[in-house]
């Protein structure tokens, strides 16, 4: 079936520069979408979303992309720091899966801080 | 601020033996999710519930009964654990539709 994908299992960045998190999602009726950061030993938290009537977001140090048309989410954290590093996920919401209000998880990226 | 609360945190069964998975949210949030999260793949939905007293199958069901007899409490059930459910599950809880989930800190899980 359709699910949330990810272009790179692993990205490394530099400390202080900018990141960019790509994803790529195959279901064009989605009308929701939602970035999640992990730390190893916890639950998903919450970073930023997008509806799908939205082409662009901001938040504090992150900004999300939706580009409708090439199916492509991406997350940009600015002035990356050691503290960023975790896991991010993207995740999905596609509406006609039987009215389920449950997200389709893409399977992460895990962002590496260098010092 | 507690948010979402899940009890045991690690627990090791047998296979065949039973438990029950505990969520709370103090939220007041009308909607409570159940998923796994297995190495290498995304968090995968089994139920959820959209209000008390309601529940719904997600996408691997298979194995598992939940109830939400209170708005605040959500709880997964295994009737015989299998091998094959080892996993960590994750509850998480949102206002609404298309509203931000918040996730617990998760239940390991081991079935020998």
């Amino acid at each position: 079936g359709e699910s949330v994908g990810l272009h790179l299992p692993t990205l490394s960045v530099q400390e202080g520069d900018n990141s960019i998190i790509n994803c790529a999602y195959s279901n064009s009726a989605s009308d929701y979408f939602i970035w999640y950061k992990q730390e190893s030993g916890k639950g998903p938290q919450f970073i930023i979303d997008i509806r799908s009537n939205m082409d662009k977001r901001q938040g504090q140090r992150v900004t999300v992309l939706l580009n409708k048309t090439v199916k492509h989410l991406s997350l940009q954290i600015a002035a990356t720091q050691p503290g960023d590093s975790a896991v991010y996920f993207c995740a999905e919401n596609i509406p006609y899966r039987g009215g389920a209000d449950g997200l389709t998880f893409g399977k992460g990226t895990h962002l590496i801080i260098q010092p | 601020n507690a948010g979402v609360t899940q009890t045991p945190k690690f627990r090791v069964l047998k296979t065949g033996q039973s438990m029950t998975l505990l969520c709370a949210q103090d939220m007041n949030h009308e909607y409570m999710y159940w998923y796994r999260q297995d190495p290498g793949m995304g968090l995968r939905l089994i139920h959820y519930s959209v209000g008390e007293g309601t529940t719904a199958k997600g996408e691997v069901p298979d194995g598992y009964n939940v109830s939400r007899l209170k708005k605040q409490n959500f709880l997964l059930g295994l009737e015989s654990a299998a091998p094959s459910q080892t996993s960590v599950y994750f509850c998480a809880s949102s206002n609404s539709k298309n509203q931000p989930q918040h996730f617990g800190d998760g239940t390991r899980l081991s079935i020998l």
